[in-house]
Formats: C-alpha cells, structure tokens, sequence
C-alpha cells in the first residue's frame, strides 16, 4: 500500500529538549516537504526537498531542520523546541503527473511543547 | 498576507444537495489548483485539481470551477452524504514541476445533515 508514515504521532515535550519527528515514503517520490498547521492559518510549508541531499526552505523556517540522506526518508529536527513550535505537523511526498502534481500526506504529528 | 483565501469556515447542506465550497486567491502567478479533504486524526487526502488552462474539471460527484478573472475557485460536490462531512482545504501553485509550494487556505468544514 503507498503511504507515508510519521512517528511519533503524538507528543509532549518541554523547551529546549531536541526531538525529531521521523517520515518515511514507500513509493519513491523525489519531493517531500513538511508542513505545519495551524488554526485560522491553513498548512504552511517548513521545508522542501527535491532529492536525497536537495533541501530548501519553505514559509516558516526558522526554528528547523531537515536532512534527507534517503530518497524514502525525510525527519524533521527540532533542536530546541519552543511553545511556538506547539502545532500539527504533515510530512508529505508528491507525485509528478502531467498538467500538476498531487502530494500525498501522511497522518500527522501533534505535538506540544510546554 | 493570506494569499489563498476560503471565507467560510464551515458550511452545512442536507444530504442530497449540493455542496459548493469557494476559494479565492490574489497571485496572478499560481496556475494550479487543488482541493483536499481531512478528515479528524488523518493528514489531507487528494481529491481533485484544475489547471490554468482549463475552466472545469470533473471526477464523479465532484466538480472544480475556475473563474481566473475573478482569481476564484469553487467545489461543487453533488449529491453530498454524510462521508462528505470533512475540513476542504483549497491550495495552489505556480509550478507543475517539482517541488511546487503549495499554498493552502484556511479551510471549510463541511457537515453533511442526514
């Protein structure tokens, strides 16, 4: 089945403890990104990779890290978390299709920082 | 600055109508479209999209419009049931290859009255 998982899916941390949320794709996608949502402010882009070592930043990338030493994994790194950081996070793997793309997202990820 | 926008955020029809949900965006530059569905404790889920060069595009019950004069977007879904109820977000792009950003509105929670 073509998926794409994130652990752990649910967490509570405090500021300043590093943590990483993992996510991984089955079905080979060049392009992952993860996303952020929020109430009232829709999903924003943290960061994009277009390949195994191509990583970019997105709309809101302070506060984070990623690497992508796999094609088929994509973590994301927060080195000292903050209150601010308190959001649902979406790791996601597109699919190239002629006339536009469809991205695939995975479960999510809650998690608290206190 | 909210560059996709969705006004309502949340919508209730009676089973059977029809369901239109609506997007507005002010960059002249995004030539594509997509709507997702969430449902609670999942990551979005593709539904449909529509390129620049197209007015409509259909896929069974569901329907995408684009008025690009109007930068508006709109999902008509016909007739609803009760597995419609779900959070639609409205996205789009100005780049069908690669990594193109997605940039998301805030979403509409359609609920679908039995």
């Amino acid at each position: 089945e073509a998926q794409v998982t994130q652990n752990p899916r649910y967490l509570i941390t405090v500021t300043g403890k590093k943590l990483t949320v993992t996510c991984s794709q089955n079905m080979n996608h060049e392009y992952m990104s993860w996303y952020r949502q929020d109430p009232g402010l829709g999903l924003r882009q943290i960061y994009y990779s277009m390949n195994v070592e191509v990583t970019d930043k997105g709309d809101v990338p302070e506060g984070y890290k990623v690497s992508r030493k796999e094609k088929r994994n994509f973590p994301l790194i927060l080195e000292s978390p903050s209150p601010n950081q308190t959001s649902l996070y979406f790791c996601a793997s597109t699919r190239l299709l002629a006339g536009g793309n469809e991205q695939f997202f995975g479960p999510g990820t809650r998690l608290t920082v206190l | 600055d909210q560059q996709v926008k969705q006004n309502s955020p949340s919508l209730s029809v009676q089973e059977g109508r029809i369901s239109i949900l609506n997007c507005d965006y002010t960059n002249s530059m995004f030539d594509y479209f997509l709507w997702y569905k969430k449902y609670p404790a999942e990551g979005p889920t593709f539904l449909i999209s529509i390129s620049s060069i197209k007015d409509k595009n259909e896929d069974g019950r569901f329907t995408v419009f684009l008025n690009k004069s109007a930068k508006h977007l709109s999902l008509h879904i016909v007739p609803s049931q009760p597995g419609d109820s779900a959070v639609y977000f409205c996205a789009a792009s100005n780049s069908n290859f690669g990594n193109e950003k997605l940039t998301f509105g805030t979403g509409t929670r359609l609920t679908i009255i039995p």
